[in-house]
């Protein structure tokens, strides 16, 4: 069974510095992975999304990364504002695309 | 619609009670997901639908779950005999595909009392 770990589970950086989320998963055979931020009481936002066959997304100032051979996943964040701070959730697919496999998050602070 | 809707956005509801949930998708998404969220853990897939094939129900905790899609419109996610552990934030989410972005709704706080 797939199973995907996020790390750090939770971050507080100060506003501005560039950070880095991480996301690995154990059965290599996926056909995408997202990236989603959830903020407190709504749902989840798709932030980016990753085909098996790329090896970046950029959106703004958000760089998702993916090396699907050693299965991890990277967010990076330029720049930070206090309004990125929300739950950062990785999820793959796989098994002909019935299902996403979601980390547990990184819960993200971005102080003034 | 312009996004996924959901209803109710709460429910509070007495254990043994039966409910049931409501997902709009997008229109024109043939995929659908129920996912399942509590408090302070992770998501739990319960069932996919794609199209007029036949579900995957593979995580649907018990047989007091079940859910329904017709076509490509409207899915009902009903709990029959409400339990405490039943509490959760129920999400649906739609998509093209499955290669494609999903989109979720902002999911029904269920809370057995």
């Amino acid at each position: 069974k797939q199973e995907v770990t996020q790390i750090p589970a939770a971050l507080s950086v100060p506003e501005g510095e560039n950070l880095v989320l991480n996301c690995s998963f154990t059965d290599s055979a996926i056909y995408n992975l997202q990236w989603f931020r959830q903020d407190p009481g709504k749902g989840l936002t798709s932030l980016l999304l990753i085909q098996s066959s790329q090896r970046e997304q950029t959106s703004g100032r958000l760089n998702a990364s993916l090396d699907k051979s050693s299965g991890r996943s990277t967010l990076y964040i330029a720049a930070s504002q206090p309004g990125d701070s929300a739950t950062y959730l990785c999820a793959v697919n796989g098994d002909n695309f019935n299902k996403f496999y979601f980390g547990s998050g990184t819960k993200l602070n971005v102080k003034p | 619609g312009a996004g996924v809707s959901q209803s109710p956005s709460n429910k509070v509801t007495e254990k043994g009670k039966d409910v049931e949930l409501r997902c709009d998708p997008i229109s024109g998404h043939t995929a659908l997901y129920w996912y399942r969220q509590r408090l302070g853990q992770g998501l739990e897939f319960l069932i996919y639908f794609q199209g007029n094939s036949a579900p995957d129900k593979s995580g649907l905790p018990s047989d007091r779950f079940s859910a329904e899609r017709t076509g490509e419109s409207v899915s009902t996610l009903t709990i029959q005999r409400t339990q405490q552990e039943d509490s959760a934030v129920y999400l649906c989410a739609s998509s093209l595909g499955g290669s494609f972005t999903a989109f979720f709704g902002q999911g029904t706080r269920l809370t057995v009392v």
